[in-house]
């Protein structure tokens, strides 16, 4: 009931396309979801994320929908560039008071943007 | 920038050895959180530290340990390492539940 599926594993996309990265949770405690982008050599960096009270959210080229009734949600990437290629977690937590925050990542997509 | 150091970023141990993994968070982050993550996974959280007590544990067992002290860095120990535990040890903090974590870098850990 933690486990957090991603997909799809890879994802090879032309600049300028849309890259759609998938996301499916079991725990319905769940009340927070981020996307982490990481370089190689680097530690995860927080792209986005999104609480269930909203079904989508956008900041520049990176939108979340959120799918409380699937339990899904997703990442898109609008206009993607050649920048852009990185491995992608989502995770999810449950937040607020007695809780952790421990955050249960995906199983990463490795993106590639070809110019 | 990120406002979470580790040191060091690289380390190679023997088998049996005892490590000691150090983090430094920014000013104001009393929450702190250690993940392992080997090579093409998702980072696995090790547990949490929350002024400067322990918060919470995933699967991990007992010779994995950690502190928090006052000035807002934190070490992750770990005893008689094991083949298994090489991986990629990464740092993440926070000020305060309800707000998200900055990650460290991480340090490359290589057990032989």
């Amino acid at each position: 009931q933690q486990q957090v599926k991603q997909s799809p594993q890879s994802l090879i996309v032309q600049k300028g396309g849309i890259s759609i990265i998938n996301c499916a949770y079991e725990n319905t405690a769940f009340d927070y979801f981020p996307w982490y982008q990481q370089f190689p050599g680097k530690g995860p960096a927080l792209l986005i994320a999104i609480r269930p009270d909203v079904s989508e959210k956008k900041e520049g080229r990176f939108t979340i929908s959120f799918n409380k009734s699937a339990k899904q949600f997703s990442l898109h990437i609008m206009d993607s560039q050649p920048g852009d290629s990185a491995t992608y977690f989502c995770a999810a937590s449950r937040e607020g008071s007695g809780n952790t925050g421990k955050l249960i990542f995906g199983q990463g997509t490795t993106l590639q943007v070809k110019p | 920038e990120t406002g979470v150091t580790q040191s060091p970023t690289h380390l190679i141990k023997t088998r049996g050895q005892q490590v000691t993994l150090r983090c430094s968070s920014q000013s104001g982050h009393n929450t702190v959180s250690w993940y392992q993550q080997a090579l093409g996974q998702g980072p696995q959280f090790i547990f949490q530290y929350y002024r400067e007590e322990e918060n919470g544990r995933g699967n991990f067992p007992p010779r994995f340990s950690g502190l928090q002290f006052p000035n807002y860095s934190s070490e992750l120990n770990v005893n008689a390492l094991e083949l298994d535990d090489s991986a990629l040890y990464l740092c993440a903090s926070s000020p305060g539940q309800n707000y998200g974590y900055t990650f460290g870098s991480g340090t490359r850990l290589t057990i032989v």
